[in-house]
């Protein structure tokens, strides 16, 4: 079974601070994507990346940067978080060529007071 | 670019009753089209996809979704369901993204199937 991790479930900064979101995947997989997901909203792509240090901007990418060093791990990055970055962020990755049929790690809720 | 309607936020629903999710993409000339779903306190799952051929396409736990061109339309559908269906689904279209010419998902907002004893 294809497994992708969050480095947390919960975490809750103050305003300002710089964020780290980890992602890893055991599946040797090329595509890892980075969502945020709210209420009436769905999910948003914000980050994407379909090679070792090789990034693309999703549709809200404003805030955030991303970090991919290892195949396996995919960072998003919060600069200095503010109080409308508090969301669920959830990460993906899939197969090259399989965009489409992601796999999706259990998601990370960020609360930025 | 493409987006995605899914008509009702949330759909109240006795056990062993049918159910019907209504998902609507915009037009394109050829589109493919997903199903997730995403339990209590956990990530998404795919439940099924329609790349081409048949158009009733059939998924996990006894859910089907039948692709409609001329409706733009692509609605989830289960005879009857159980309490453990209860959870957010979300319809999903693929989209080729700028000069890289890349996939990605675009997603809808989600329904909340809520499934009562």
């Amino acid at each position: 079974d294809v497994k992708v991790t969050q480095s947390s479930r919960y975490l809750v900064k103050r305003t300002g601070e710089k964020v780290f979101l980890e992602c890893v995947q055991d599946m040797d997989h090329e595509n890892m994507f980075w969502y945020r997901q709210d209420p009436g909203l769905g999910l948003r792509l914000i980050y994407f990346s379909y090679d070792v240090k090789m990034k693309e901007k999703g549709d809200i990418p404003e805030g955030y940067s991303v970090s991919r060093e290892k195949k396996e791990r995919f960072s998003l990055i919060l600069e200095s978080a503010s109080t409308n970055q508090t969301s669920m962020y959830l990460c993906a990755s899939s197969l090259e060529g399989q965009a489409d049929t992601q796999y999706f790690g259990p998601g990370t809720r960020l609360t930025v007071l | 670019a493409q987006s995605v309607t899914q008509l009702d936020s949330q759909v109240p629903v006795f056990e062993e009753a049918p159910v019907e999710l209504r998902c609507n993409y915009s037009s394109s000339v050829s589109v493919y089209l997903f199903w997730y779903v995403q339990y209590p306190n956990q990530g998404l799952q795919l439940l099924l996809k329609y790349l081409s051929g048949s158009t009733l396409v059939k998924g996990i736990n006894g859910f089907e979704a039948e692709f409609n061109k001329s409706q733009t339309s692509f609605h989830l559908r289960k005879p009857s369901v159980h309490i453990s269906d209860t959870a957010e689904y979300f319809c999903a279209v693929s989209e080729t993204s700028g000069s890289g010419g890349y996939n990605k998902l675009i997603f809808g907002a989600g329904t909340r199937l809520a499934v009562h004893p």
